[in-house]
C-alpha cells in the first residue's frame, strides 16, 4: 500500500516566485494535515483538513499561504509570493477521523523547500 | 493552551543499552492521545508508538514502550536494547479532541531529542 506521496521533494526558487506543493492521502484516509518544519518554530500545523473542509487554517502564516483539496486524493499548499523565511521542509500527513485523537497520522516524506 | 515539552536537547546510549527520551504535557482536556515519532537524518517521520489517555497500560511495541503517568503528566519513551540505528530525532507529539466530536486534530510537537547510539 503506498504511503502519503508528496511532491516534489526538493524545490529551490527565488524570492518572489510562486511555488505549489502536492500531497497525495493514503486511500480511504479522510482527514489531511500540512505541517512545517523548521530550526527556529520546529514542527507547526499549517492547516488541515476533513473530508476536504478546511478545519483549522490558524497556522497559516499569511495571505501568501493558501491551501486547497479538491477531492480526497489531492491537495495543493500554495506559497505566492514566495520569502527566503518560507524556507523549511513541508510535510503532509493523512489519518482517518474515526477514532477521534488516538488514531496515528501517517506523514508524507516532505517537500524541502528553499527561497533564495 | 496545549504544550509538549522535551527537555533533553540531546542524548546518548551506549549500544544494547535502554535509554527513557522525557516528555511532559500540558492539557485541560480529559480525552487526548499521545504519540512519538522518530525522525531519522533522511528527514522521514516514523510513528513508533501512542498512549490514549483512558488507557489503563501503558502502550509497547517491540523495544519501544512508553511509561505514561497521567497524574504528572508525563509519557517518557523508553528504547530497550539499543542499536545504532536508533540514532534520530525523536518527537513526542499530543492531539486533542476537537469541540465538535470525532473531527480529528492536529499534533502538537515537542521541540525532539537528538539520540545518538554510541558502538
Amino acid at each position: 500500500d503506498a504511503g502519503v506521496i508528496q511532491s516534489p521533494r526538493h524545490e529551490v526558487t527565488e524570492m518572489g516566485q510562486e511555488v505549489t506543493l502536492r500531497c497525495k492521502p493514503i486511500s480511504g484516509h479522510n482527514s489531511l494535515f500540512w505541517y512545517r518544519q523548521t530550526m527556529m518554530r520546529g514542527l507547526e500545523l499549517l492547516i488541515y483538513f476533513n473530508n476536504n473542509v478546511p478545519i483549522d487554517d490558524s497556522g497559516m502564516p499569511e495571505d501568501r499561504f493558501s491551501a486547497k483539496m479538491p477531492n480526497a486524493s489531492f491537495s495543493t499548499l500554495k506559497i505566492q509570493p514566495s520569502e527566503p523565511r518560507d524556507s523549511a521542509v513541508y510535510f503532509c500527513a493523512s489519518t482517518h477521523i474515526a477514532g477521534g485523537p488516538y488514531n496515528e497520522q501517517f506523514f508524507g516524506p516532505g517537500t524541502r523547500l528553499t527561497v533564495l | 493552551a496545549q504544550k509538549i515539552t522535551q527537555t533533553q536537547p540531546g542524548m546518548f546510549v551506549q549500544e544494547k543499552e535502554a535509554v527513557t527520551l522525557d516528555c511532559t504535557y500540558d492539557t485541560s482536556d480529559p480525552s487526548y492521545g499521545l504519540f512519538w515519532y522518530k525522525q531519522p537524518s533522511s528527514g522521514e517521520m516514523i510513528f513508533l508508538i501512542y498512549q490514549g489517555s483512558y488507557d489503563q497500560q501503558n502502550a509497547t511495541e517491540g523495544r519501544y514502550s512508553l511509561n505514561f503517568q497521567k497524574a504528572r503528566k508525563s509519557a517518557n519513551l523508553v528504547i530497550s536494547a539499543s542499536q545504532l540505528g536508533d540514532s534520530a530525532m525523536y518527537f513526542c507529539a499530543m492531539r486533542e479532541r476537537t469541540r465538535v466530536y470525532n473531527q480529528g486534530g492536529k499534533l502538537i510537537f515537542g521541540q525532539g531529542t537528538e539520540l545518538s547510539v554510541k558502538p
